[in-house]
């Protein structure tokens, strides 16, 4: 069936330094996909949005990559601060319907 | 910045009993959504609804749940017969349409007992 998984479950990294968090989605009629931010004990935030007519959307130090030839979606935090740590999650949907379909959430660890 | 609120920030109940959950979604939005996310676990959609009707619903929302909007500001998620299974963060959203972003709000933990 439809589904947005994710490839890393933890992700640690480095103050300072960049991070990408990776994602797959299989719905081929996905034509919407959001990142959200979900930090312990609290609801998903929004982070960054991409609709299927790009690429590439930049968003303050976030950067989200889309690439529809192998349904893959990423996103990339530059210079990681402590409060970049949380739970990040795709999403997608399609204009055929209402709901988010979201992926398994990779943990961001960022280490001192 | 307009938020989505929920009521109680915990709630636990026994097993059989009704709950419902409370939330207040962003006032200009037209469409609102109920998720659940069982512990450790990815963020399930459990049902959308607009203009005073449900427009899309996961299996996971059977006959023993159901929602209303019953005045202009309050969106409710109603559990007929609670079972621990249903022990999960339930979280509301609303958009200003289908197509855009989602905000949710921070939450109601269910402990059914």
């Amino acid at each position: 069936g439809e589904s947005v998984g994710l490839h890393l479950p933890t992700l640690s990294v480095q103050e300072g330094d960049n991070s990408i968090i990776n994602c797959a989605y299989s719905n081929s009629a996905s034509d919407y996909f959001i990142w959200y931010k979900q930090e312990s004990g609290k609801g998903p935030q929004f982070i960054i949005d991409i609709r299927s007519n790009m690429d590439k959307r930049q968003g303050q130090r976030v950067t989200v990559l889309l690439n529809k030839t192998v349904k893959h979606l990423s996103l990339q935090i530059a210079a990681t601060q402590p409060g970049d740590s949380a739970v990040y999650f795709c999403a997608e949907n399609s204009d055929s319907n209402y709901q988010l379909i979201w992926g398994a959430g990779t943990k961001l660890i960022i280490k001192p | 910045e307009p938020e989505v609120t929920q009521t109680p920030s915990h709630q636990v109940t026994q097993m059989g009993q009704e709950v419902i959950l409370r939330c207040v979604p962003i006032s200009n939005h037209l469409y609102f959504y109920w998720y659940r996310q069982i512990l450790g676990q990815k963020v399930e959609f459990l049902v959308s609804f607009y203009n005073n009707e449900i427009s899309e619903k996961s299996e996971i929302f059977d006959d023993q749940f159901s929602v209303e909007r019953p005045d202009g500001s309050n969106f409710t998620l109603k559990i007929r017969s609670t079972k621990l299974e249903d022990s999960a963060m339930y979280f509301c959203a609303s958009s200003a349409d289908n197509y855009n972003e989602q905000f949710f709000g921070p939450g109601t933990r269910l402990t059914v007992l």
